[in-house]
C-alpha cells in the first residue's frame, strides 16, 4: 500500500521554509526521499533508518517517527532549484537491497522568486 | 561513469506490437528494477532483480517480461501493448548491502505512448 504525502502541492517564495509529510500505515525499516524536475529522472535526497541512522544532503533534513510510521521532510530558506516533485519511498522490512520499495503519489513544490 | 543508461527515450507503439526497453548500468550493482510513472500516481515497481538469474515481479507486472542474464543489463518487454501502458517507465540500479547504502540511481526515462 501506498505511503500518503502531504500537501499535494505547495508554493512558495524563494527563501521560505516548507515541510512535507509522508505517512505510512504499515511499520517502517527505511524511508527515503526523492526529488523529480519536470521530465528527467528522480534524484535520491535523504534515507532515514529505524534505529536514527540517516544519509543525505547538507542542506536537506528529514524526520522519521517509528512509533507513527511517518517522516517528515524540511527545506529551509528555499530556493529556486528546489522545485520539483518530491517523492518518499517506504521499506516496510529489513532486506538487502530495496526491491520493495512503495513510493507515495508525491508533493509538487514550486519556489518563485 | 555513465550510470544507469534507458533506451529508447521516446517510443509510440501499436496496440498488439511488442517491444524492449532496454537498461544497463555500469556502477556493478546487484539490484535492478523497472518502475512506471503515471500521473498522479507515482512511482509504482514493475518487476525487480536482486542478481543475475533472479527476478520477481512488483506492484504492477502484467503485461510486462523482464530477464537478467548479466549483472549490468535488465530489458523489460511488452509482450502486446495496450494504450493503459502508455506511461514514462524509468529503470534504477541500486547497491547491495541494506541500510544506508540502498541508494536507487535512475535512468533518464523512457516515454511510451500506445495507440
Amino acid at each position: 500500500q501506498q505511503p500518503v504525502q502531504s500537501p499535494q502541492a505547495v508554493i512558495l517564495r524563494e527563501g521560505e521554509d516548507a515541510v512535507i509529510n509522508c505517512s505510512s500505515s504499515k511499520a517502517l525499516y527505511s524511508v527515503h526521499w526523492y526529488r523529480q524536475k519536470h521530465g528527467e529522472a528522480p534524484v535520491f535526497l535523504m534515507i532515514l533508518l529505524k534505529g536514527g541512522e540517516q544519509k543525505g544532503h547538507e542542506k536537506i533534513s528529514a524526520s522519521f517517527n517509528e512509533k507513527k510510521q511517518q517522516s517528515s521532510l524540511y527545506l529551509t530558506a528555499s530556493q529556486l532549484s528546489y522545485s520539483g516533485t518530491y517523492f518518499c519511498g517506504t521499506e516496510s522490512t529489513k532486506i538487502f537491497g530495496n526491491e520493495k520499495l512503495t513510493f507515495g503519489t508525491g508533493t509538487r513544490l514550486t519556489i518563485i522568486p | 561513469n555513465a550510470g544507469v543508461t534507458q533506451t529508447p527515450k521516446f517510443q509510440v507503439l501499436k496496440t498488439g506490437q511488442s517491444m524492449t526497453l532496454q537498461c544497463a548500468q555500469d556502477m556493478n550493482h546487484e539490484y535492478m528494477s523497472w518502475y512506471r510513472q503515471d500521473p498522479g500516481m507515482g512511482l509504482r515497481l514493475i518487476h525487480y532483480s536482486v542478481g543475475a538469474g533472479i527476478t520477481d515481479q512488483g506492484e504492477v507486472p502484467n503485461g510486462y517480461n523482464v530477464s537478467r542474464s548479466t549483472t549490468e543489463d535488465f530489458p523489460l518487454r511488452l509482450l502486446s501493448a495496450a494504450p493503459s501502458q502508455t506511461s514514462v517507465y524509468f529503470c534504477a540500479s541500486s547497491y547491495s548491502g541494506g541500510g544506508l547504502g540502498n541508494t536507487i540511481y535512475f535512468g533518464e526515462g523512457s516515454w511510451l505512448t500506445v495507440v
